[in-house]
Parts: C-alpha cells; structure tokens; sequence
C-alpha cells in the first residue's frame, strides 16, 4: 500500500516556541491531507484538512492562527504549532488518500510541551 | 455533522473465543466505513472496511457487517489470539470534500485477550 511519513517522530520544545510537523506521501501524489490530534485514551480528532495551493479547513475549535497548515507541493503538508503549551501536548498524525480514497496514516508525531 | 459511536469501550475475552465490536453513525449519506487496529504509540492500521453497497465482508479471522437502514456496523473476530489486543476504532465517512472523504472516528475499543 502507499506510504506516508512524518517527521519529527517526537519533540520536545519548552512553553512559547513554535514547532514544525511535516507529513509526506512518499509513493503518491496526495492533493488532500488531514491533520488530527489524539490525547492518550481517546480517539483521533480531526484538527484540519489540508489542500494543495489552497488555505486549509479547520474543524470548530481549532484556531487556525495557532496550528499552522502549509500544503505547498502534492506531496508534503506541514503542521506548525505556534507558541506551544503544555496542553498542546500531543500526539499528532497526519494521513492522505490515495485514488480509492483509502486513508494512509504516517506515524505520527509526539509532542510534549513542558 | 457526521456522528460515531462505538461500543463498548472495553472488551476482554479469553485467547479463542470471538470479540464484537459495534458502531453507530449518524449521517446517512456516509457510504465507507473502515476499522483500525492501533497499538500503543503507533499509527490506525486498516484492517478491513466495507462500503454502503455491501452488507459483509470477511477477511480470514475477521468480518465487518453493514446495516444502512439502523445505520449501523460491527466488526466480528474470531478465534482471537493475545496479538489481536490494542485498541479498535471504527470510523465512517464525512462530507465529500474536494478529491477526499473526511473520516470521523469511534471513540474507540480496547481490546484485551487474556492467554
């Protein structure tokens, strides 16, 4: 099946810094990407969908000004997180679909804020 | 928008026997529904999904069942082995949107096999 990657596979930064998530197709071209977040023992959230050349969706309650999204090419979407906190300690993971629409997830993304 | 629930959000079971997992959705123009196995710290896998235009799949140990009209999906294991314990998410599809379908998932099920 395809394959997504994702980089960082876990970071930690201190309250107030901004960190860089990126999230590549490696094998296809992905015009859309999605974003979600997953606190320990719950399910994945959707935060945003991510669109090649055009600004991104985000789902209700997510600011837009703090969770950066950048799809610039068809193959890599980035996630910044601005001026983190401790609550925006995470576990971040992006996924794309193919031509069938079947999502492939990358491998996600620790963040820990202290 | 598009609602999921699943149930129950434990399941332990002795190594053999079968483990049931049901969802719920709200929408009913949502047409894919998938399920995935996650292991602590590591990314869903998919391990089956079923379309609105079929009512069951199966995949050796594993079995998906649709039913549109109560808007609602189980995945069935059977002959579970203690490997088969993480947690399951089922998930259906949202608004179509652009080339891609949104995925709103289950709150998920840890799934336990006891040796």
């Amino acid at each position: 099946g395809a394959v997504v990657s994702q980089h960082p596979s876990w970071v930690i930064c201190k309250s107030g810094t901004s960190v860089k998530i990126e999230c590549r197709s490696l094998d296809f071209q992905a015009t859309t990407m999605f974003w979600y977040r997953q606190f320990p023992k719950q399910s994945l959230m959707l935060m945003a969908t991510s669109n090649e050349g055009s600004k991104a969706t985000y789902e209700q309650g997510v600011e837009k000004d703090k969770f950066l999204i950048n799809h610039a090419s068809l193959t890599l979407s980035t996630l910044t997180v601005t001026s983190a906190h401790p609550e925006d300690s995470s576990f971040y993971i992006c996924s794309a679909p193919d031509w069938t629409n079947e999502q492939f997830f990358g491998p996600g993304t620790r963040l820990t804020v202290l | 928008g598009e609602n999921v629930e699943q149930h129950p959000s434990t399941l332990s079971v002795q190594e053999g026997d079968s483990a049931v997992i049901k969802c719920t959705y709200s929408d009913s123009a949502s047409n894919y529904f998938p399920w995935y196995k996650q292991e602590l710290g590591k990314r869903p896998q998919l391990i089956i999904d079923i379309r609105s235009n079929v009512g069951e799949k199966k995949d050796q140990r594993i079995a998906v069942t649709l039913n549109k009209t109560a808007k609602h999906f189980s995945l069935h294991i059977t002959e579970t082995q203690p490997e088969d314990s993480a947690v399951y998410f089922c998930a259906a599809s949202g608004p179509f949107w652009g080339s891609a379908r949104q995925l709103t998932f289950g709150s998920g099920t840890q799934l336990t096999v006891l040796p």
